[in-house]
């Protein structure tokens, strides 16, 4: 299994600018999630999803979107691009119930916006 | 030691000797925690969780222990070696917050050959 993973690497946009963040695992995990990471600062959770067709909203939502029309991915949407978002992103899957289950990362990808 | 939201702390050990890395959490409410481990340039990694109905639990090398009076939680690692220097962060799951997560800033521990 390549377990959970994340493209681009690295990337870098000028403010309002789009992209979409690539997350894909081959785990068949029900839950997946996007968190940031800036310096100094917890992993703060974006958007989650609990299964196929349904995300909902975490504690930093507001400038991304998300969907998942497949178990397998589920990108994440920056519609406009500012330089508050420059962070780095991470995408997680587990099974359905976080309490019992691991929580897998995929490697990141840093995001620079100018 | 970590607070959620303080900063990144360091702890620095020889090789071969104990660490403890230390996380206060807030809210006494929070039922469930985990802590992982994130190496330089790549994500976390789940060492070791801990219920509320627990105060302590053992891995491989590795210890948590909960103190729920005063919202503490502590990584024990033992005979550490270099492939354990990273920064360590613990996370907090509250009831009925589903499948949510806050997590601690982390200390950066490096170990000394």
């Amino acid at each position: 299994n390549a377990g959970v993973t994340q493209t681009p690497k690295f990337q870098v946009l000028k403010t309002g600018q789009s992209m979409t963040l690539q997350c894909a695992q081959d785990m068949n995990h029900e839950y997946m999630s996007w968190y940031r990471q800036d310096p100094g600062m917890g992993l703060r959770l974006i958007h989650y999803s609990v299964g196929a067709g349904i995300t909902d909203q975490g504690e930093v939502p507001n400038g991304y979107n998300v969907s998942r029309s497949t178990t397998e991915d589920f990108p994440l949407r920056l519609l406009s691009a500012a330089p508050s978002q420059t962070s780095v992103y991470f995408c997680a899957s587990s099974l359905a119930d976080l309490s019992y289950n691991e929580q897998f990362f995929g490697p990141g990808t840093r995001l620079t916006v100018l | 030691g970590e607070s959620v939201g303080l900063h990144l702390p360091t702890l620095s050990v020889q090789e071969g000797d104990n660490s403890i890395i230390n996380c206060a959490y807030s809210n006494s409410a929070s039922d469930y925690f985990i802590w992982y481990k994130q190496e330089s340039g790549k994500g976390p990694q789940f060492i070791i969780d801990i219920r509320s109905n627990m105060d302590k639990r053992q891995g491989q090398r590795v210890t948590v222990l909960l103190n729920k009076t005063v919202k503490h939680l502590s990584l024990q690692i033992a005979a550490t070696q270099p492939g354990d220097s990273a920064v360590y962060f613990c996370a907090e799951n509250l009831p009925n917050t589903g499948n949510q997560f806050y997590f601690g800033t982390g200390t950066s521990l490096t170990v000394i050959p």
